[in-house]
């Protein structure tokens, strides 16, 4: 049972456009959300995060939006660059639970 | 000087073989983790120590055993290595203790584990 999903394995876009990552959640206990990023033969490494209480989080050209009651959030890159090109995970926690999603491939090209 | 680093970052073994894999951290973190990425990219969380207690164990056959020697170090231990054990596995870290919150992990490089 995936109780949190990224539907998308894989998603490319072109340099400088918008990149939207979708994941959603089962779990109605997950009270926070990170995304963390990973390069092949790397970590993971964080990026951002959101707490429930809050519908937007935004750093620098990242902004994750949370819509609880769809329990689905996103995380947008603008402008997407080259070195953006990573698996974005999507992971959430809450009730002693922190389960991450299978990740989504971002290609952005030149 | 790398914050969360594991060795080996390859291991190749026969099933029914023991082996262990390292982990330290230099971030003064009290709390660490061992993840497993499977086939299928899933990362899954096996164990998790704070300051050298263990606090999360989710099911994971007896056969890994994670051994804290000091809060800077968490090792893996497995015996009896099986084909299903194939993976990455990738030690975290992290100030707080507990899944939760805004609790920022940061991970190792991971050890790919191949058995044969």
């Amino acid at each position: 049972d995936q109780q949190v999903k990224q539907n998308s394995p894989s998603l490319s876009v072109q340099e400088g456009r918008i990149s939207i990552l979708n994941c959603d959640y089962t779990n109605s206990m997950f009270d926070y959300f990170l995304w963390y990023k990973k390069y092949p033969a790397e970590g993971p490494t964080f990026l951002i995060s959101i707490s429930s209480i809050k519908d937007k989080n935004e750093d620098g050209r990242f902004t994750v939006f949370l819509n609880k009651s769809a329990k689905h959030l996103s995380l947008h890159i603008v402008p997407s660059q080259p070195g953006d090109s990573a698996v974005y995970f999507c992971a959430a926690s809450g009730g002693q639970n922190f389960v991450f999603g299978p990740g989504t491939r971002l290609s952005v090209l030149p | 000087d790398t914050a969360v680093s594991q060795t080996p970052k390859y291991l190749v073994t026969q099933m029914g073989n023991d082996k262990s894999i390292k982990c330290e951290q230099n971030l003064g973190h009290d709390t660490m983790y061992w993840y497993k990425q499977d086939s299928k990219k899933f990362l899954k969380i096996m164990f998790s120590y704070n300051n050298k207690e263990l606090i999360i164990n989710e099911t994971v056959p007896n056969r890994f055993s994670p051994k804290s020697p000091d809060k800077a170090h968490l090792n893996l231990h497995i015996n009896s290595l099986e084909l299903g054990d194939s993976a990455v596995y990738f030690c975290a870290s992290s100030q707080n203790p507990g899944l939760f919150g805004d609790n920022e992990q940061f991970f190792g490089p991971g050890t790919r584990l191949t058995v044969l």
